[in-house]
């Protein structure tokens, strides 16, 4: 149990343009995901909590215009880069709590990721 | 600002060694911690966890210790595996039942040779 996808694991796109990234629960229901960015050699940082049904929180630094996030249902989120420029390349990775979970914990389960060049 | 911190940024144990990862935190209100389990391209696997109340939590052949007056807390993997290869990641969390987002550290890349 407690698995989370992603769609597309990889996608390259021309500057200027925007890209939507699938993250899904596939057997529990989410209320709360989170999207995290990784640079290559660097820690997964924090853009934005998801909550079902309502705005996303994001963090300090994060644009929420051009990181937009949606949270329609609560086995999906989305994260679009808007205008994404070569500086947004990046690995992003979702995750998600699954409340269900005895006890519970803070585990987060992750998706695969997702590897975005922007050229 | 690295509120968790993991300062060894590589380590090379034998198989068949014990693997000792190391993880400070400075934030005193966390009292969830978590190790995950990274291979490239893919998305962190959750290894194992401890709450503050406790100072040791063992599954398998993976033992995280808690030292919370210290706020430092260690993965051990005995015996060392190569599978076991990969980036582990310390997080970290205020409070496990809150549902907030965990703060990473920079990982420790584990490389078990044979």
């Amino acid at each position: 149990g407690a698995v989370v996808s992603q769609h597309p694991s990889r996608v390259i796109c021309k500057s200027g343009t925007s890209v939507k990234i699938e993250c899904r629960s596939l057997d529990f229901q989410a209320t709360t995901m989170f999207w995290y960015r990784q640079f290559p050699k660097q820690s997964l940082m924090l853009m934005a909590t998801s909550n079902e049904g309502s705005k996303a929180t994001y963090e300090q630094g994060v644009e929420k215009d051009k990181f937009l996030i949606n949270h329609a249902s609560l086995t999906l989120s989305t994260l679009t880069v808007t205008s994404a420029h070569p500086e947004d390349s990046s690995f992003y990775i979702c995750s998600a709590r699954d409340p269900s979970l005895a006890g519970g914990g803070n585990e987060q389960f992750f998706g695969p990721g997702t590897r975005l060049t922007v050229l | 600002d690295q509120q968790v911190k993991q300062n060894s940024p590589s380590l090379s144990v034998q198989e068949g060694r014990i693997s000792i990862l190391n993880c400070d935190y400075t934030n005193s209100m966390f009292d969830y911690f978590l190790w995950y389990k990274k291979y490239p391209a893919e998305g962190p696997t959750f290894l194992i966890s401890i709450s503050s109340i406790k100072d040791k939590n063992e599954d398998g052949r993976f033992t995280v210790f808690l030292n919370k007056s210290a706020k430092h807390l260690s993965l051990h993997i005995v015996p060392s595996q190569p599978g076991d290869s990969a980036v582990y990641f310390c997080a970290a969390s205020p409070n496990s039942n809150s549902g907030y987002a965990l703060n990473f550290g920079k990982g420790t890349s584990l490389l078990v040779t044979p």
